[in-house]
Parts: structure tokens; sequence; C-alpha cells
């Protein structure tokens, strides 16, 4: 089973409605993260959280709410899609700074298409 | 706007070629720079990182160069193979411990 497990994996729906996309890991990492990939942009952080009681606004939040159930699970919510929101999301999760790199550890991706 | 740029956005080369992609940057403060490797339809994955202290760091066929005075840094595949062919992101670590990553490029390598 991956560490890092995101779903949907693809998930089509049009403008206007509500979408949620979940993470969860098994790592026991603290920190957990979301990520959106667009071509010729790059991955762009939209919400960040380095514990179940700390959320923080990334590049890109305007559109977007998370919540932080519980250290392993870490959600994403649409309150309404609109186009350009179609996307490749990631969820990724590393360990607390101190004393190492802060290597990320990425899901496999949830495509997210808003007609 | 973009702290970490990145070029090319693709690039293609023949089998043994050396593909080199490069990273420019503008704060100061970022204090690690790691390259991440990502084949269709996967996450992101380290490739290799290095740290500012340091001009050059090789893991088997992969090298990074860091010039700090120029803030730039770049990614050089030696005897590059198909199995190399992915999308390619630097990054740079800033404040707080966040990743800021480049633009992506798209290399292809030709059999």
């Amino acid at each position: 089973d991956a560490d890092v497990t995101q779903t949907p994996r693809n998930r089509i729906t049009k403008t206007g409605k509500r979408i949620m996309l979940e993470c969860s890991q098994t790592k026991g990492h603290d920190r957990m993260y979301w990520y959106r990939q667009d071509p010729g942009l790059g991955l762009r952080l939209i919400y960040y959280s380095f514990d179940v009681k700390d959320i923080n606004k990334g590049e890109i939040s305007d559109g977007y709410s998370v919540s932080r159930q519980a250290q392993a699970k870490f959600s994403l919510s649409l309150e309404s899609a609109i186009p350009n929101q179609t996307a490749l999301y990631f969820c990724a999760t590393s360990e607390a700074r101190g004393g190492n790199t802060g290597e990320l550890f990425f899901g496999e991706g949830s495509r997210l298409t808003v007609l | 706007q973009q702290q970490v740029k990145q070029s090319p956005q693709s690039l293609i080369v023949q089998k043994g070629g050396i593909p080199i992609i490069n990273c420019a940057y503008e704060n100061t403060a970022f204090d690690y720079f790691p390259w991440y490797q990502q084949f269709p339809g996967k996450g992101p994955a380290l490739l290799i990182a290095i740290r500012p202290d340091v001009s050059e760091k090789k893991e088997g066929r992969f090298t990074i160069s860091f010039n700090k005075s120029a803030k730039q840094f770049s990614l050089h595949i030696m005897d590059s193979q198909p199995g190399d062919s992915a999308t390619y992101f630097c990054a740079a670590r800033g404040v707080g411990g966040k990743l800021i990553f480049g633009q992506g490029t798209e290399l292809s390598v030709k059999p």
C-alpha cells in the first residue's frame, strides 16, 4: 500500500459544485501539504499543516479550504469549483524540520476537471 | 511571483547525451535545494539535493552544480537513458521549511 494515499484519483465535476479531495498517510509525519500542478507553472503550494492544530495558507489558497482531521488525514475542499481549478492536485508529507532535510513524500495525485 | 525560475520547459536528447536543467533564485534565505523527478501518473520523488555551502554534489549519473554568488543551480544527467525520461523540478527551501518549486522541465531521452 502507498504511504500517501489520495482519493479520488480522478474526478470530473461541474462549475459550482463542492468537491473534497482526501489524503491519508501511514508515514507518521507531522507535516502535510497540498500542491497544485499546472503545465508550465510547476507545483504551487495551496495549504500546509505542521500539526493537527496548525493550518497555514500557501501561495494560492483563494477558492480552497482544508481540514486536518487527524495527524494522518488532510483534506482539501473546493467550495464552489470553477474551470480554472482544473489541475492535478498532490498531497505531500514531511517530517518536522529539525535535523533533517524536510524531504517531501508525495501521493500519486488527484486529477480534477471542472466543466 | 515565481521565486524559483527553471529552464528549459522541455528538452529532448539522444541516449548518452548530457541534459542540463537550470534554475535561478532570488531569495538568499533559501537554505536547501532539492531536485525532484516525476514519472507520468506518479507523484514527484526526491532525486538529489544540495546545501548552499557546497558547489557540487554527485549521486550516480546525476550531478548538481551550485553557484551561490550567481544564485543559480543546475542538474546534469550523465550518459542519459530512455528511463530518465520524466519531468524534473528544482526547488528551494525557505522560511518555515516550505519548498518553492520551479516550473518543471519535461525531459525526453530518445533511444
